[in-house]
């Protein structure tokens, strides 16, 4: 079957790094998503990987390494308002998207 | 900006009850997604459309039906809701993008409850 497994929840404190971890097994692999969710809103979308290595997008990263099924979000200088929910999804050979159940992350000041 | 946009962000409907949950894009998106979320599961794909009067099962369609007539409109229906079907169903649309990274743009969410 497809997994995508992910931390339920975390906590970091304002200022810190945080780095939120999502393994995946899945049917081929066509790019993995990274999703900000906070609470009672829809996903917004972060981040997308393809290839090996790492994207940085202002304060967030995300890295990926295809071989061991691995993809990392890190967040830098964290904010109070980075108090979400992050979701990682993978695309597979089918173009669908396989989601996790997503890692609560709380910022503590 | 991309907007998606749902009928209702909470409804409270009885076991037995037709309901109708609608979703509306203004990006001219071709593909458009119903998801539902509950607590401690990933989204989970009830149906998918990828043009007009065009769709697709997703991984858990059992119990409702959508329908697409305009390509800005997608609806939910639950033909007989039940107990089950308490959740949050989240709409989504895809836009394409030439690096394949069509990311998926989600309305607000209906908090649905069923009693």
């Amino acid at each position: 079957g497809q997994n995508i497994d992910q931390p339920t929840e975390m906590t970091a404190t304002e200022g810190a790094i945080v780095q939120i971890n999502c393994t995946y097994q899945t049917s081929g692999f066509n790019g993995l998503f990274w999703y900000q969710q906070h609470a009672g809103e829809a996903p917004t979308f972060l981040s997308y990987n393809v290839l090996d290595g790492l994207e940085e997008k202002g304060r967030f990263s995300s890295f990926l390494s295809r071989s061991k099924g691995y993809s990392y979000l890190l967040l830098k200088e964290l904010q109070m308002k980075d108090s979400a929910s992050y979701l990682c999804a993978v695309r597979d050979s089918n173009y669908q998207l396989i989601w996790g159940a997503g890692t609560k992350l709380i910022i503590k000041p | 900006d991309v907007k998606v946009t749902q009928s209702s962000r909470y409804l409270v409907k009885r076991t037995g009850e037709k309901v109708f949950l609608e979703c509306v894009q203004d990006m001219d998106h071709e593909n458009m997604f119903w998801y539902r979320q509950d607590p401690g599961l990933g989204l989970r794909l009830i149906y998918f459309s990828y043009d007009v009067k065009m769709k697709e099962k997703g991984d858990i369609p059992e119990g409702y039906s959508v329908s697409r007539e305009k390509k800005e409109r997608f609806s939910l229906i639950l033909e007989s809701a039940s107990t089950n079907q308490t959740s949050m169903y989240l709409c989504a649309s895809t836009e394409y993008t030439e690096d394949l990274s069509y990311e998926q743009y989600f309305g607000p969410g209906t908090r649905l409850t069923v009693t």
